[in-house]
């Protein structure tokens, strides 16, 4: 597609349920990255792939986040046992590659319940 | 991450006038950036700043990449209704696989 690609756009959850955000990268981008921005707040770093290397899980707060990206190109975060206060904005960028322009998606808005 | 620092947290201004806000970290950067958020939307680049002490312009914004590479200050001239919106600045650095390290944002209210 034309840009990076998010969905759902909105999430609404109960607490204690698992949910996964999908990610679809600029077409030819080898790197992905995952941001989390809750209210007021910056963008804090999650996570990032760069082609097939070994992803960088140094900003994922607990063991209930993951992410994995198949083929080299979409991407899903997953929250296991959601908390209230996993209640953010989940965005996603693409680059060409390491060190290049990133490029956001919209967003996934998760509200935990 | 590194949490940079970002001011002002917001301003309210009227159409014409001039902006400025800055971002200072404790750790350098090799890489300064701007983005602007419009509400629902993600945050798109408005200017990439790669050299200590380079001063770059994109249309009535102008940004510097400090000497120190520890801040970096976005002007905006002659602010008008569509500059509306989040400014955050980001530093970047190689040894963190090039993850952004954001500031809070300053919100921008231009009023006609």
């Amino acid at each position: 597609g034309a840009g990076v690609s998010q969905s759902p756009s909105n999430k609404v959850t109960e607490k204690g349920k698992d949910v996964e955000l999908r990610c679809d990268p600029i077409s030819g981008h080898t790197a992905l990255y995952w941001y989390r921005q809750s209210l007021g707040q910056g963008l804090e770093f999650l996570i990032y792939f760069q082609g097939n290397s070994a992803p960088d899980k140094s900003g994922l707060p607990s063991d209930r986040f993951s992410a994995e990206r198949t083929g080299g190109s979409v991407s899903t975060l997953t929250i296991q046992r959601t908390q209230q206060e996993d209640s953010a904005v989940y965005l996603c960028a693409s680059s060409l590659g390491v060190g290049a322009i990133q490029y956001f998606g919209a967003g996934t808005r998760l509200s935990v319940l | 991450g590194q949490q940079l620092n970002q001011s002002p947290q917001s301003m309210f201004i009227q159409e014409g006038e001039d902006v400025s806000m800055n971002c200072t970290s404790s750790s350098i950067f090799n890489t300064w950036l701007w983005y602007k958020q419009d509400p629902g939307e993600g945050p798109v680049l408005l200017i990439a700043l790669y050299k200590a002490g380079e001063l770059t312009s994109n249309g009535r914004l102008t940004a510097q990449f400090g000497i120190t590479r520890k801040d970096s200050f976005l002007n905006i001239s002659a602010s008008i209704p569509s500059d509306v919106g989040i400014y955050f600045c980001a530093g970047q650095n190689s040894n963190s696989g090039y993850a952004l390290n954001f500031g809070k944002g300053t919100s921008l209210l231009v009023t006609p």
